[in-house]
């Protein structure tokens, strides 16, 4: 059974910093998607991943794929508060369904 | 742009009682899913639809829950006898045809169940 998981958990940055988070994936996946999620809000979509050794930027998020590692990470750069929210990822396997992985609480300290 | 459409937002029920709740999938869409998520938790897969029947569900999509495509265009997810451990964010998807090879699968806004 496909496993993901995210860390780390909870992630407190001034703004100005750039940090990483990873998550990591227990069997093969053929896609890697990166979600946003606001308090109380549904989810949306920041980048799917389709290939070994993609990489994906959008302002300051920029994800990465390593298929081999079983390995995504989302990295922020020089930190804004609009950007606090909840990161999942979510990986696909096989049998057509996302697999979430456990989130990570950023917040982003003025 | 076309989007996948969730009701109700927020549902309150007393323990015991059926709830369902209703997705508007995007037109043409084939794939559909309702995933949950309990306050402060990971999203939980429940279950995947195609071709008018279930091809997979979790664990938790037990005997009280089921779904239906009533009329070829709304999908439900109905819980026969609400438990207080049902009080979650239910979040219905869909996708086309070819949504495993471009990646696009869309989410509801969700329907946040409260059971009392």
């Amino acid at each position: 059974e496909l496993k993901v998981e995210q860390n780390p958990l909870f992630l407190s940055m001034q703004e100005g910093k750039n940090y990483t988070i990873y998550c990591n994936y227990s069997t093969t996946s053929d896609r890697l998607y990166w979600y946003r999620q606001d308090p109380g809000k549904s989810l949306e979509s920041l980048f799917v991943l389709l290939s070994n050794g993609a990489v994906k930027q959008e302002g300051r998020l920029m994800a990465s794929l390593d298929t081999k590692a079983r390995l995504s990470t989302l990295h922020i750069t020089a930190a804004v508060h609009d950007l606090s929210a909840t990161y999942f990822c979510a990986a696909l396997a096989g049998n057509e369904k996302l697999t979430f992985g456990t989130g990570t609480r950023l917040t982003i300290i003025p | 742009e076309p989007e996948v459409t969730q009701t109700p937002s927020h549902q309150v029920t007393q323990m015991g009682q059926e709830v369902i709740l209703r997705c508007v999938p995007i037109s043409n869409h084939l794939y559909f899913y309702w995933y949950r998520q309990i306050l402060g938790q990971k999203v939980e897969f429940l279950v995947s639809f195609y071709n008018n029947e279930i091809s997979e569900k979790s664990e938790i999509f037990d005997d009280q829950f089921s779904v239906e495509r009533p009329d070829g265009s709304n999908f439900t997810l109905k819980i026969r006898s609400t438990k207080l451990e049902d009080s979650a964010m239910y979040f219905c998807a869909s996708g086309a045809l070819r949504w495993l090879a471009t990646g696009e699968l869309f989410f509801g806004e969700g329907s946040r169940l409260t059971v009392l």
